[in-house]
């Protein structure tokens, strides 16, 4: 059963363009993450939000930017993409049970910056 | 810097056989580890984790190994089936500390019918 909604599927653009990715979760969870998964399908975490607090930020270039409107929601922002931005960007939440955290993913989307 | 690492990076075997996937960590901080599974154009899941007081943890098919002192361990599919066919990551963690998973380099497995 999905919970974690991520749109679009795919997007295609040209280099210098700004572009928007949207991520929802109706689990009720409080941390939501975004990931970059590569052509080697390398995971990379980018960003962290719990609760509409940034808590964590990688290294990620500027030009990238998490936007939350509510727990519940939590979009990417890149506000001039290159061409090393080309890969899956995954959002998840998630839940700790004691100590252990488990990530529920959505399905990502796929960016192509040609 | 790979704080967690797999192999092999790709793994084929036929259906019914036992399909070995090794991951190992540097970070004796690490006692948390649950492996994900992921299939071609869908997110990561959840598929079996283990923490670090045991050695062995077990559901279905699948079965983690632990060996603490080595700083390893594996996933063993048994009776492996073309359904199994996925790319598998190891991740890690301390369990207390509110730390996010680092996530190994994974192991696709592809199993031929």
């Amino acid at each position: 059963e999905t919970a974690v909604f991520q749109t679009p599927n795919y997007h295609v653009t040209q280099v210098g363009n700004e572009v928007s990715f949207n991520c929802k979760q109706t689990l009720g969870h409080d941390t939501m993450y975004w990931y970059k998964q590569d052509s080697k399908k390398l995971l990379k975490i980018m960003f962290s939000y719990n609760n509409k607090q940034l808590i964590v930020n990688e290294t990620v270039p500027r030009r990238f930017s998490p936007q939350s409107s509510d727990k519940a929601h939590l979009n990417l922002r890149i506000k001039s993409v290159e061409p090393e931005d080309s890969a899956v960007y995954l959002c998840a939440s998630s839940s700790r049970d004691w100590g252990a955290e488990t990530l529920y993913f959505g399905s990502g989307t796929r960016l192509t910056v040609l | 810097q790979q704080q967690v690492r797999q192999s092999p990076q790709s793994l084929t075997v036929w259906e019914g056989e036992t399909a070995i996937l090794n991951c190992s960590y540097e970070n004796s901080a690490f006692d948390y580890f649950p492996w994900y599974q992921q299939f071609p154009g869908e997110g990561p899941a959840l598929l079996i984790s283990i923490l670090s007081v045991s050695d062995k943890k077990e559901d279905g098919r699948f079965t983690i190994f632990f060996n603490k002192r080595e700083k390893k361990l594996s996933l063993h599919i048994a009776d492996s089936q073309p359904g199994d066919s996925a790319t598998y990551f190891c991740a890690a963690t301390p369990y207390q500390g509110g730390r996010a998973l680092i996530f190994g380099t994974g192991t696709t497995v592809s199993v031929s019918p």
